[in-house]
């Protein structure tokens, strides 16, 4: 089975800085598709980033970047220019047919 | 505008009764799915279903049950043979193309009294 795992409960940052949050998977497919998802004090789920498992190339959404590193199996995402509207949970998923496993989230905290 | 509902959002209910959550989407879907997001623990998968009339226990599947009767339906029914009901509830959707994300609903807070 899957697992994905998000090693930091935990980050916070200060207002216009950059962030990464970690992010592990255990899978023995060969492609796959990668997910962050931010789930502010509102608690909807919202789409931050996707990264398809074939493609070298990092995805990048504005501010938001990913470090793919396929052979190692981690998939952290960068936060720059960080501001207040970021603090949120994060959450890292892979998908795998049509079922979704999540990490356990980081919480993000900004700093004014 | 295209999208998930979920109702009701707050919901109270007695210990051994079942209740109800409802999930609609007008995304025109094929799949659905119900997680539990408990503190610590992300979410975790109770149901989906991938088609019509179909649907698969997820990894908490127990004292929780469905049906899809529609494929812009997928309602909820909490048991009261599920120990620790309160938890707060969220509804998925997704195409079946592998590179499609997950769509959520506003999700359901349960508490049992």
């Amino acid at each position: 089975a899957q697992t994905v795992t998000q090693s930091q409960p935990e980050m916070s940052v200060q207002e216009a800085e950059t962030v990464t949050l970690s992010c592990t998977y255990d899978t023995s497919e060969s492609d796959y598709y990668l997910f962050w998802y931010k789930q502010p004090p509102s608690r909807q789920m919202i789409l931050v980033i996707r990264q398809e498992a074939y493609k070298q190339q990092n995805a990048t959404e504005n501010r938001f970047s990913v470090n793919f590193q396929k052979a190692a199996k981690s998939f952290s995402l960068k936060i720059s220019d960080s501001q207040l509207g970021d603090a949120a949970m994060y959450f890292c998923a892979y998908r795998s047919g049509n079922q979704f496993y999540f990490g356990t989230g980081t919480s993000l905290t900004v700093i004014p | 505008d295209g999208g998930i509902t979920q109702s009701p959002k707050y919901l109270f209910r007695k210990e051994g009764q079942n209740v109800t959550l409802s999930c609609e989407q007008n995304l025109n879907h094929d799949a659905m799915y119900w997680y539990r997001q408990d503190p610590g623990q992300g979410l975790r998968l109770i149901y989906y279903s991938q088609i019509v009339n179909d649907f698969q226990k997820g990894d908490i599947a127990e004292g929780y049950s469905v049906s899809r009767e529609k494929k812009e339906s997928f309602p909820l029914t909490v048991t009261s043979a599920q120990k620790n009901p309160t938890a707060f509830y969220l509804c998925a959707s997704s195409r079946v193309t592998t590179y499609n994300e997950q769509f959520f609903g506003p999700g359901t807070r349960l508490t049992v009294l």
